[in-house]
């Protein structure tokens, strides 16, 4: 079985100051982990992944997040807060035992505020 | 690149009929789609999955025959909400991958049953 916990329901953080999305893991297999960005009425978008390979990934946008498997952890950050970085945040875990037909499995979610 | 698309983007009913909410993989083959529901300020939930020509799959909990779902293509896959009630208003997301690890999502669909 797989989750995730987002532990922070709500960030707020000023602009131009860093960001730290909080995310910590359980898996049975070695997980695929995701970030996603939804906007308000948009669609989700992918922020970056990690799939085994480097442990710090870098993503669109300035984010970028590190494996920590000692830690469970997959935090998302990024060092200076825009506006338009004010969204909704999805840390993701995906069973990579599957190939090709990989259930999702969604934190609950973190909505970040920027303050002008 | 990479683009799903969903149909309708928003959907008022009236309690007791049927709605089909249409997902299409653009400009690839989606050999899997997912469908997720998401309550307001909520995490999605995943549904069911679909392979193309074969049976949905469906996540404990959530009722097929409710929730029908058909992949007749490899770029095409629907989901029927029959019978609907107040309770199935949501918003419903689709998702589609080709042959990667990355599922691509659709902009959702609004569901609104009075």
């Amino acid at each position: 079985a797989q989750s995730v916990t987002q532990l922070d329901s709500h960030v707020s953080v000023s602009e131009g100051t860093p960001v730290l999305l909080r995310c910590n893991y359980s898996s049975s297999y070695s997980p695929s982990l995701f970030w996603y960005v939804q906007h308000p009425n948009k669609g989700l978008q992918l922020l970056l992944k990690y799939t085994s390979a480097a442990t710090l990934v870098k993503g669109i946008n300035g984010f970028e997040a590190e494996f920590k498997k000692s830690e469970t952890s997959f935090h998302l950050t990024k060092p200076s807060a825009h506006m338009s970085d004010a969204a909704e945040y999805f840390c993701v875990v995906s069973d990579q035992a599957n190939f090709g037909n990989e259930k999702l499995t969604f934190g609950t979610g973190t909505r970040l505020t920027i303050i002008p | 690149g990479a683009v799903v698309s969903q149909h309708p983007s928003w959907v008022i009913c009236k309690s007791g009929t049927s709605v089909k909410i249409e997902c299409r993989s653009l400009d690839f083959q989606a050999t899997t789609m997912f469908w997720y529901r998401q309550f307001p300020k909520q995490s999605l939930m995943l549904m069911a999955t679909s392979n193309e020509g074969s049976k949905a799959t469906y996540e404990q909990g959530v009722e097929k025959d409710k929730f029908l779902i058909n992949h007749a293509s490899l770029t095409l896959s629907t989901l029927t909400v029959t019978s609907a009630h107040p309770e199935d208003s949501s918003f419903y997301i689709c998702s589609a991958n080709g042959y990667s690890y990355e599922q691509y999502f659709g902009p959702g669909t609004r569901l609104t049953v009075t």
